[in-house]
């Protein structure tokens, strides 16, 4: 089956500092790549929809400017959350979408903000 | 996406069939019934879709009634690795289409 990987799968900054999460389907080519965030015992909360070659869609609420989205190539897509502050530690889940319209989600990366 | 209504919790025997419920009372004619599930600090993983008919695969059966407005995800012989958070969503199958997570079941198998 598809397969997607994160990285890291785990991160602990201190406040103040940006961490940058790395998506990547293995196996497949995937033009749509989203990001969801999902705090301690809720569910997945989608924060935005990434287009290989465009920008992002950010879903309301989501600060574009604090949450930015590099869609770079068919593969890869990195979330870098600038300047973290302790609210922003969740476990952040990456999918990406096969040609197909199937998606296939990562790991996850729990972040830690000190 | 039409929402989605699924108990909170669930409990099942080991060796025994979990059957998970979801009420989907809204759904549009191409909106197809998918269902993941979560196991604890870890992505969703994929376990099966359906449009109208029955559909079985490795992993379960998904069992949609006739008028589609409620579907039933049937683990045949539950394991302890089975406890998970089960989500059912239902979804139109295009491209660029969003997955929306509601609560999910939480499924707790005991020996």
């Amino acid at each position: 089956g598809a397969v997607v990987s994160q990285h890291p799968s785990r991160v602990i900054c201190k406040s103040g500092t940006s961490v940058k999460i790395e998506c990547r389907s293995l196996d497949f080519q995937a033009t749509t790549m989203f990001w969801y965030r999902q705090f301690p015992k809720q569910s997945l909360m989608l924060m935005a929809t990434s287009n290989e070659g465009s920008k992002a869609t950010y879903e309301q609420g989501v600060e574009k400017d604090k949450f930015l989205i590099n869609h770079a190539s068919l593969t890869l897509s990195t979330l870098t959350v600038t300047s973290a502050h302790p609210e922003d530690s969740s476990f952040y889940i990456c999918s990406a979408e096969d040609q197909t319209g199937e998606q296939f989600f990562g790991p996850g990366t729990r972040l830690t903000v000190l | 996406d039409a929402k989605t209504t699924q108990p909170p919790s669930m409990d099942c025997a080991e060796g025994r069939a979990a059957n998970l419920p979801c009420n989907h009372s809204t759904i549009s004619g191409n909106e197809y019934v998918y269902w993941y599930r979560q196991i604890h600090s870890q992505g969703p993983q994929y376990i099966i879709h359906g449009l109208k008919n029955n559909e079985t695969n490795e992993m379960a059966s998904l069992i949609i009634t006739e008028d589609r407005k409620s579907s039933t995800l049937i683990l045949p012989h539950a394991t302890l690795r089975d406890t998970a958070v089960y989500y059912c969503i239902v979804r139109v199958n295009n491209a660029g289409n969003m997955l929306t997570f509601g609560g999910g079941t939480r499924l707790m198998v005991k020996p």
